[in-house]
């Protein structure tokens, strides 16, 4: 069964600092690869999707990750974050034609004004 | 996830009461699951279902039931076997064209 490793448990950033989530999977065949974010109090939203084509993938609110396959990665990047950025975010994993997606633990991230 | 409804947001039982959590949606998916959210843990899937009249265990099934007799709607009941049954759980359905899953609020059960 495939496993989804997320770094970083809690992470402070100040305003404008760059952010970098990290994320790792198992599994050797094709997936399909999300970020989500949970905002305090609001229902988990997706952020962005990576199904195949370029590996470096837009989302919502200036929000980026990249697939890098050869390191089983999907790194989530946003160059200057917001104190509206606060949130937990989660990376998920879904092997191609299954129905199921496997989730990190999370990562909640702190931003500081 | 505006057509995904979870009721009730907050729920109470006391140790050994079956209670049945609450989900509807009008967003016309086929498939509908249930997820377990503890603090430190992530999602843990505890039942999917593709369609109407089928579903499959997920990761840590034991101590819940679900029931898919409507597309719409789709109950999770955590019986008292369940041994730490205090959690949020969440709701999702999934989207065949996009590949992607949409969440419902949430209830957050809390077993006295």
């Amino acid at each position: 069964a495939q496993s989804v490793s997320q770094h970083n448990h809690h992470v402070i950033l100040s305003e404008a600092a760059s952010l970098e989530l990290g994320c790792n999977y198992s599994y050797g065949g094709t997936v399909n690869l999300f970020w989500y974010v949970q905002y305090p109090g609001q229902h988990l939203q997706l952020l962005l999707k990576y199904f195949s084509g370029d590996p470096l993938v837009k989302g919502i609110k200036g929000f980026e990750a990249e697939f890098i396959k050869s390191k089983f990665s999907f790194n989530l990047r946003k160059p200057s974050v917001q104190w509206s950025d606060t949130a937990e975010y989660f990376c998920a994993v879904n092997v191609a034609g299954s129905y199921q997606l496997t989730f990190g633990k999370g990562t909640k991230l702190s931003v500081i004004p | 996830d505006g057509g995904i409804t979870q009721s009730p947001k907050y729920l109470f039982r006391k140790e050994g009461q079956n209670v049945t959590l609450s989900c509807e949606q009008n967003l016309n998916h086929d498939a509908m699951y249930w997820y377990r959210q503890d603090p430190g843990q992530g999602l843990r899937l505890i039942y999917y279902s593709q369609i109407v009249n089928d579903f499959q265990k997920g990761d840590i099934a034991e101590g819940y039931s679900v029931s898919r007799e409507k597309k719409e709607s789709f109950p999770l009941t955590v019986t008292s076997a369940q041994k730490n049954p205090t959690a949020f759980y969440l709701c999702a359905t999934r989207s065949d064209s996009h590949n992607e899953q949409f969440f419902g609020p949430g209830t957050r059960l809390t077993v006295l």
